[in-house]
């Protein structure tokens, strides 16, 4: 049982762009909504995270938009640059539980 | 910047033998995890601590599998009669608080080959 789910799987983005990477979940019990970054042979940085009480959350090139209604939350990557290549994971936690998603590998060609 | 470390970072073995890994946290956090993540996939819980005390297990964590941590500070992850299908990336991470909703911050992993 999945309980939260990440779209696309892999996603390739010009230098510049935008890149958007959804993800849904199921149990509304979790509170609270990280995201994560991983380069190969690394362990996941959390990136930058959000509460179920906020609609958006934004730092610097990172902006988070939450929707608890629908049960769904998006990492918004503006201005997407070559070092922004990695693997990024959305994550759901009740108390101390992280729950990630599948992964989404970013790739931003020049 | 000391943040958790783990060692080995990869490790070898062959099916049936017992393997050890270490985990130490950022210096102060009273928690401590440990997740295991196979390629293509995202980190799955197995276990958690608050201070010594060992207070969450995950089903993936079979009987095979025991984790320690002594004195609340370092910990060790035991697999027993390695199999196969042990095969995979176990990550450790570390927080300071109590709320569930502080930052966990992750070790740099110990790859695992079980041939």
């Amino acid at each position: 049982q999945q309980q939260v789910k990440q779209s696309p799987q892999s996603l390739i983005v010009q230098k510049g762009g935008i890149s958007i990477i959804n993800c849904a979940y199921e149990n509304t019990a979790f509170d609270y909504f990280p995201w994560y970054q991983q380069f190969p042979g690394k362990g996941p940085a959390l990136l930058i995270a959000i509460r179920p009480d906020v609609s958006e959350k934004k730092e610097g090139r990172f902006t988070i938009s939450f929707n608890k209604s629908a049960k769904q939350f998006s990492l918004h990557i503006m201005d997407s640059q070559p070092g922004d290549s990695a693997t990024y994971f959305c994550a759901a936690s009740k108390s101390y539980q992280l729950t990630f998603g599948k992964g989404t590998k970013l790739s931003v060609i020049p | 910047d000391t943040g958790v470390s783990q060692n080995p970072r990869h490790k070898i073995t062959k099916r049936g033998q017992n393997v050890t890994f270490r985990c130490d946290p950022i210096s102060e956090h009273n928690r401590l995890y440990w997740y295991r993540q196979t390629l293509g996939q995202g980190p799955e819980f197995l276990t958690y601590f608050q201070n010594e005390a060992q207070l969450e297990k995950s089903r993936l964590l079979s009987d095979r599998f025991s984790a320690e941590r002594p004195k609340g500070s370092f910990s060790t992850l035991e697999i027993q009669r390695t199999e196969q299908g042990d095969s995979a990336m176990y990550l450790c991470a570390s927080s300071l608080g109590g709320s569930g909703q502080e930052t966990q911050y992750f070790g740099p992993g110990t790859r695992l080959l079980v041939l």
